[in-house]
This record gives C-alpha cells, sequence and structure tokens, in this order.
C-alpha cells in the first residue's frame, strides 16, 4: 500500500526566501507525481507534474524533482511572495491498473510580508 | 477550453439522507475521479469512472456510489448520510494515457447535521 508523507506539515517564512517542501512515498513503482496548491476550502491547482522517467519541472519560481528510487520528491520555490501562502499537496500515480492516486497530507506555507 | 466545475458549492444534509453531487469533466478527457478531503487532511480517493465504467474504487462503502455519463461528467451518489461524511468533495478530470495529469473542480462542501 502506498503511503505519502509531507514534511513539514507546516512552514512559516519571511517573504523573498527560497524553501523547500519534501515529499515521501513507500512504493518506488509509480507512473507520476503531481503537485498542487490548495488555498482555504477551495479545489486544486495543479503546479507542476513529473513522469516517472524524469527527474525535474520547473515552471516560473517553481522547481519540482523526482527520485524514484529513493522516494522523494522535492518541490522549491524561488523567492516566496506572501501570495505564495497556501497548502502544497503532492500526489503519487501508481503504474497498473487503473492507476490509483495516494496524496499526502499536505505542507501549509505561510509566506510573511 | 471549460475547466471542471462541479455543483453545488455547498450543501447541508441531515443524517440518513441522500446527497447527489455533479461534475463536469473538462473538454477532452475521459476519465473522472472522486475525492474525500476532511478537514486538514489529503484528499482520499473514492472512486474514478472511465468511458462510463468504474474501475478503481478506495476505501469506501458501498454506499458511495457514482455514474459517469456519455459526455463524461459524473455524479457522485451517497446513500445514509452520516456526520462523518462531512467533507469537502473534488472532482478530478484526466485523459488516461499520455500523461494522466489531474485537474480539479472547485468541490462541495458537505455539511451532515
Amino acid at each position: 500500500k502506498q503511503e505519502v508523507t509531507q514534511i513539514p506539515a507546516a512552514l512559516s517564512v519571511p517573504e523573498g526566501e527560497n524553501l523547500v517542501l519534501n515529499c515521501s512515498f513507500t512504493d518506488s513503482a509509480i507512473y507520476n507525481l503531481q503537485w498542487f496548491r490548495q488555498d482555504p476550502g477551495k479545489g486544486l491547482t495543479s503546479l507542476l507534474l513529473i513522469q516517472s522517467s524524469q527527474r525535474e519541472q520547473t515552471s516560473g519560481r517553481l522547481n519540482a524533482s523526482l527520485d524514484k528510487s529513493s522516494g522523494r520528491s522535492t518541490l522549491y520555490i524561488a523567492a516566496s511572495q506572501p501570495g505564495d501562502s497556501a497548502t502544497y499537496l503532492c500526489a503519487v500515480r501508481k503504474t497498473g491498473g487503473y492507476q490509483k492516486v495516494t496524496f499526502g497530507t499536505g505542507t501549509k506555507l505561510q509566506v510573511i510580508p | 477550453e471549460t475547466g471542471v466545475t462541479q455543483s453545488p458549492t455547498h450543501l447541508i444534509k441531515t443524517r440518513g439522507q441522500q446527497v447527489t453531487l455533479r461534475c463536469s469533466s473538462q473538454s477532452g478527457h475521459n476519465t473522472v475521479s472522486w475525492y474525500q478531503q476532511a478537514l486538514g487532511q489529503g484528499p482520499q480517493f473514492i472512486f474514478q469512472y472511465y468511458r462510463e465504467e468504474e474501475n478503481g474504487r478506495g476505501n469506501f462503502p458501498p454506499r458511495f456510489s457514482g455514474l459517469q455519463f456519455p459526455n463524461y461528467s459524473s455524479e457522485l451518489n451517497v446513500n445514509a448520510l452520516e456526520l462523518d461524511d462531512s467533507a469537502l468533495y473534488l472532482c478530478a478530470s484526466s485523459q488516461q494515457g499520455g500523461y494522466n495529469e489531474q485537474f480539479f473542480g472547485p468541490g462541495t462542501r458537505l455539511t451532515v447535521l
């Protein structure tokens, strides 16, 4: 059974700081890994998708890496802004069958002006 | 291209009642997945529909059921509501094959009294 862990559960940083969010998974037989952002009470916004054959993806100030062998992914946010404040979730899609998706519990980020 | 939409936005029911939630998938997507998200938790996979058939299910009882229609829109039905069913219900659409990237709707907030 796939288990996905995100550490830390919460993070508070001053504006402008670079930061790293972590996602660990127990089963390396994955199809892809997707990072999402969720604002309070809202749906999920897709940030980055990394296929199992890829090592990293970049979009603007965001960079996500994937190390399947160690069961880890990181989301790097450069020059954080107050608008980045949200909960960040990683989701792992397994290979085979209907490709079940398992989510972590998220990291709640607060960027202080 | 329209995104994923869900209705209603909010819903209040009492224990024992039945509820139907609706989701319209993103144009070009043939797969819809439903998730339950309790407060402070990551989304939990309920089930997935592909071309009008349920092809995957999480650890949810049979009183959670669904449908997918020829236009790939979907319904989630919950019978005999319990207090613990209070949550944000999220629908995600994707295109099986390829990247299988999920796009989420804004969610339906269900409160069971």
